[in-house]
């Protein structure tokens, strides 16, 4: 366990629709990270946290959002979802998000856009 | 941002043999990082390497920096079917991101 939550572990919905995806970083950890793993793919870097501010931006779509909250947890908005979307979304959480710090994984949402 | 390139991409072994996935970027790198994504679970990492030329084991397992820092090498020895899963280096960005390579998956034949 590597003391990363993500909720929820799946997810099924319909193209057009918005869904929010929750992480909680393992305690006392500062910095969030968003990857996205699509089938056979490796992970695309979406977004970075740390403390409530945005520090990193990936390839992250338009129609997707993300926020680290006053408590450190964070959530990925997706927005007019495409069948493109589906994939398995990963939080990730740091101590501060440094370069060379290892990253910590939750165990994944799978999105299924149907 | 920052790129990493893994070959190969799939690789499949007898149990008993050995295996290496490789990593190569064109800048010069400050450290990387491997992970291991065992099938439906989750990247673990695995460890850093920081200094040319550095070589760290964990049991079967040798780690490889080049001495330009611009490549790595991930060896196993004696494969495993525990061995078996996604082989990820990871290298940083600008600006504190953490960039994956592609990632070579392993099956091992029992």
């Amino acid at each position: 366990d590597s003391g990363v939550t993500q909720t929820p572990k799946h997810l099924i919905t319909a193209t057009g629709q918005r869904v929010t995806l929750r992480c909680s970083p393992r305690s006392g950890d500062l910095s969030v990270y968003w990857y996205q793993q699509s089938l056979d793919q490796g992970l695309q870097f979406l977004i970075q946290y740390y403390n409530g501010e945005e520090r990193a931006k990936g390839n992250i779509l338009e129609r997707f959002s993300a926020q680290q909250f006053p408590d450190l947890h964070s959530e990925l908005n997706l927005s007019s979802l495409e069948l493109g979307d589906s994939a398995l979304y990963f939080c990730a959480s740091t101590t501060s998000g440094g370069a060379g710090e290892k990253l910590f994984f939750g165990s994944g949402t799978q999105l299924s856009v149907l | 941002g920052q790129q990493v390139m893994q070959i190969p991409q799939y690789q499949h072994v007898q149990e008993g043999e050995d295996f290496t996935t490789y990593c190569n970027s064109s800048t010069t790198l400050s450290n990387i990082q491997w992970y291991k994504q065992r099938p439906g679970g989750h990247p673990v990492f695995l460890i850093q390497l920081v200094k040319s030329g550095e070589v760290k084991k964990q049991k079967r397992l040798t780690f490889q920096f080049g001495e330009a820092k611009k490549n790595s090498s991930l060896h196993i020895t004696a494969t495993q079917t525990t061995d078996v899963g996604t082989y990820f280096c990871a290298a940083p960005g600008g600006a504190n991101n953490l960039f994956f390579g592609t990632g070579t998956r392993l099956t091992v034949i029992p």
